[in-house]
């Protein structure tokens, strides 16, 4: 059962253009989101957060919006930079459950000068 | 400092060899994880330390014994693995104010010969 999907593997985003990144999830108990990015062969850098009773966070080019109906969340990067190419892992927690991050597949972001 | 350290980075052992992985952190974070991720895949939840004491143990075989000597450390005892336990090893740490929000570590690449 995968309580939170990333359903598209990859996306390719001309420099300077936004990149919206999706998130599905099914269990209504998670409390917090987060985005994660990862480079090959290194550990997750955490991006951004928000709560469940939130509809939006912001940090400087990155934009978390949550739609809890709909169970969808997107990261927004913008201007996207070549140094932003990276697989972008969404999470999802039910702080009840002690700290267990469940994370989507990924999506494998590039960006193109 | 803000960071996760991880050694080694790389470790190459037999099946019957005995290694140990180990993270460390100096952020006063008092929640520390292991996570376990193949290629391609996203990272997979083994333990959670709270304040030192196991909390989360996600059915992991016992081949895999981990440790928390103290609030800023943690082990991961290796011993009889199996080739297919080859992936890269993940610790985190997370913030009492956030404890939802995981700080990664760079990883141990671990390959089972």
């Amino acid at each position: 059962d995968q309580q939170v999907k990333q359903n598209s593997p990859s996306l390719s985003v001309q420099e300077g253009r936004i990149s919206i990144l999706n998130c599905d999830y099914t269990n209504s108990m998670f409390d917090y989101f987060l985005w994660y990015k990862k480079y090959p062969a290194e550990g997750p850098t955490f991006l951004i957060s928000i709560s469940s009773i939130k509809d939006k966070n912001e940090d400087g080019r990155f934009t978390v919006f949550l739609n809890k109906s709909a169970k969808h969340l997107s990261l927004h990067i913008v201007p996207s930079q070549p140094g932003d190419s990276a697989v972008y892992f969404c999470a999802a927690i039910n702080y009840n459950q002690g700290g267990k991050l469940i994370f989507g597949q990924g999506t494998e972001l590039s960006v193109k000068p | 400092d803000t960071e996760v350290t991880q050694t080694p980075k790389h470790l190459v052992m037999g099946m019957t060899n005995k290694k140990s992985l180990k993270c460390e952190q100096h952020m006063g974070h008092r929640a520390m994880y292991w996570y376990k991720q193949k290629a391609k895949k996203p990272p997979e939840l083994m333990f959670v330390y709270s304040y030192e004491k196991l909390s989360i143990n996600e059915s992991v075989p016992s081949r895999f014994s981990p440790e928390c000597p103290n609030s800023s450390l943690l082990n991961l005892h290796l011993h009889a693995l199996q080739p297919e336990d080859s992936a890269l090893y993940l610790c985190a740490s997370s913030p009492r104010d956030r404890s939802y929000e995981q700080y990664f570590g760079p990883g141990t690449r671990l390959t089972v010969t």
